[in-house]
């Protein structure tokens, strides 16, 4: 069985683009998550989603933003770059209910110049 | 709110070495924990779970005992070899089934030979 897919795996943008992050989960899996991982401030929860639904968010401005498609594949959206949206972007893919282990992607190394 | 706490590291150890990484939690009713192992240039992986009090999870000679007296999920190996330096991630999900995971800050390990 594949596992988590994140494309790209890198990404140089300028300070005021925006950005498109994709994640395609393990087959079956209906919840997809998104993490930030920086030096400073470690892994941090961005949003979940599950059925096309966010269903969970963290504490990040409006620039963060995703989606989910009906095949589970779930992208985020970072509008606006700052400095300080360098980071590593960790999807986690999970069946969605009961002891929901999650999985993880080898993430999408952003930096922002 | 819920929170992970780690021992500080980097820690430095020799092969075969016995290993006691550190790990507390602050949670209400009764999470699961995780442990995440993170190498260099990729995303984490699944190391070991305990899903209930006096749970022991073990995967590749390490094991980590929940121990809901002391909110403890320490993660011990008898004989570290070089091969298990990496990056160390303590976590826990919430009871509530909310798909978000908290993590400690990471305790960087290096075995030499």
């Amino acid at each position: 069985k594949a596992g988590v897919t994140q494309t790209p795996r890198y990404l140089i943008k300028t300070r005021g683009q925006q950005v498109t992050l994709s994640c395609s989960p393990i087959s079956g899996h209906r919840s997809v998550s998104w993490y930030q991982q920086t030096p400073g401030q470690g892994l941090q929860f961005l949003f979940e989603y599950f059925s096309e639904t966010q269903r969970n968010k963290g504490n990040f401005p409006g620039r963060f933003s995703g989606r989910q498609f009906s095949n589970s594949r779930s992208e985020m959206n970072v509008s606006t770059l700052e400095l300080g949206d360098s980071a590593l972007y960790l999807c986690a893919s999970s069946l969605g209910q009961g002891l929901n282990i999650q999985y993880f992607g080898a993430g999408t190394r952003l930096s922002v110049l | 709110g819920n929170s992970v706490t780690q021992m500080e590291g980097p820690v430095t150890l020799s092969e075969e070495a016995f290993l006691t990484i550190n790990c507390t939690y602050t949670a209400t009713g009764y999470p699961s924990l995780f442990w995440y192992v993170q190498y260099p240039g990729e995303g984490l992986q699944l190391l070991l779970k305990a899903t209930k009090a006096d749970d022991k999870g073990s995967n590749k000679g390490f094991e980590a005992t929940y121990r809901k007296e002391t909110t403890s999920f320490h993660l011990e190996k008898g004989s570290v070899q070089v091969s298990d330096s990496a990056v160390y991630f303590c976590a826990l999900l919430g009871p509530q089934g909310a798909q978000k995971l908290v993590f400690g800050q990471g305790t960087r390990l290096t075995i030499n030979p």
